[in-house]
């Protein structure tokens, strides 16, 4: 069975103080893995999808790497704006041409000042 | 940049009522989503359309159902609400499948 697994369920960190997430994942077949962040109440906003082995995919303080078994959301110097729930998925070619993803329980981030 | 948009935000409905959940997605997006996220936990997938015709059905209750409309627009209905379907219902869309999608800022739905 496919299956996403992300930690730490929470995180705090001190302005500044660089972490990083982990999302392991076991899967027939990897089509992509989605990074998304979630704000309480809010719909998950995406930050990067990443495809092979080696990729890697930055954006300002944050950036995601991506292994045969799991991928790494490294997060640089955060700020208190950062604080959010960091929620990975997969898409796998079992899921043929409907796209849907399967999802991790996410990471919840604090950061603070 | 246009959205994912969803009505309502919030419905607050009785246990045994039905409600009818809408999404509109981003214009010459092809394929609607529905998850459902519960309390603190991660969401999940309900159902997908592509082109108007349903491409894959996930845990969704036999007491849902879901279209799409030739608009593209589409609705999710639920009846004989349970106090246990209270949860956020996002809708996302995509342009193909191989592409991160974007959701909605879903509906909360309340049952009581």
């Amino acid at each position: 069975e496919d299956q996403v697994t992300q930690s730490p369920e929470a995180l705090r960190l001190q302005e500044g103080e660089s972490s990083s997430l982990n999302c392991s994942y076991t899967v027939s077949g990897l089509r992509g893995l989605f990074w998304y962040r979630q704000d309480p109440g809010k719909g998950p906003e995406f930050l990067f999808t990443l495809y092979s082995a080696g990729e890697e995919k930055e954006k300002e303080r944050l950036k995601a790497t991506l292994t045969k078994k799991e991928s790494f959301l490294h997060i640089t110097a955060p700020k208190p704006e950062d604080s959010a729930t960091y929620l990975c998925a997969v898409q796998t070619h079992g899921s043929g041409n409907t796209g849907k993803l399967i999802f991790g329980q996410g990471t919840t981030l604090q950061v603070k000042p | 940049a246009a959205g994912v948009i969803q009505s309502p935000r919030h419905l607050i409905k009785e246990k045994r009522e039905t409600a009818t959940l809408k999404c509109y997605p981003i214009p010459r997006h092809d394929t609607v989503y529905w998850y459902q996220q519960g309390p603190g936990q991660d969401p999940q997938f309900l159902i997908s359309f592509y082109e108007k015709m349903q491409s894959d059905k996930g845990s969704i209750p036999d007491r849902f159902s879901a279209q799409q409309f030739s608009d593209y627009h589409s609705e999710l209905n639920m009846s004989s609400l349970e106090l246990g379907d209270s949860a956020l219902y996002f809708c996302a869309s995509s342009s193909g499948v191989d592409y991160g999608y974007t959701f909605g800022s879903g509906t909360r739905l309340t049952v009581v």
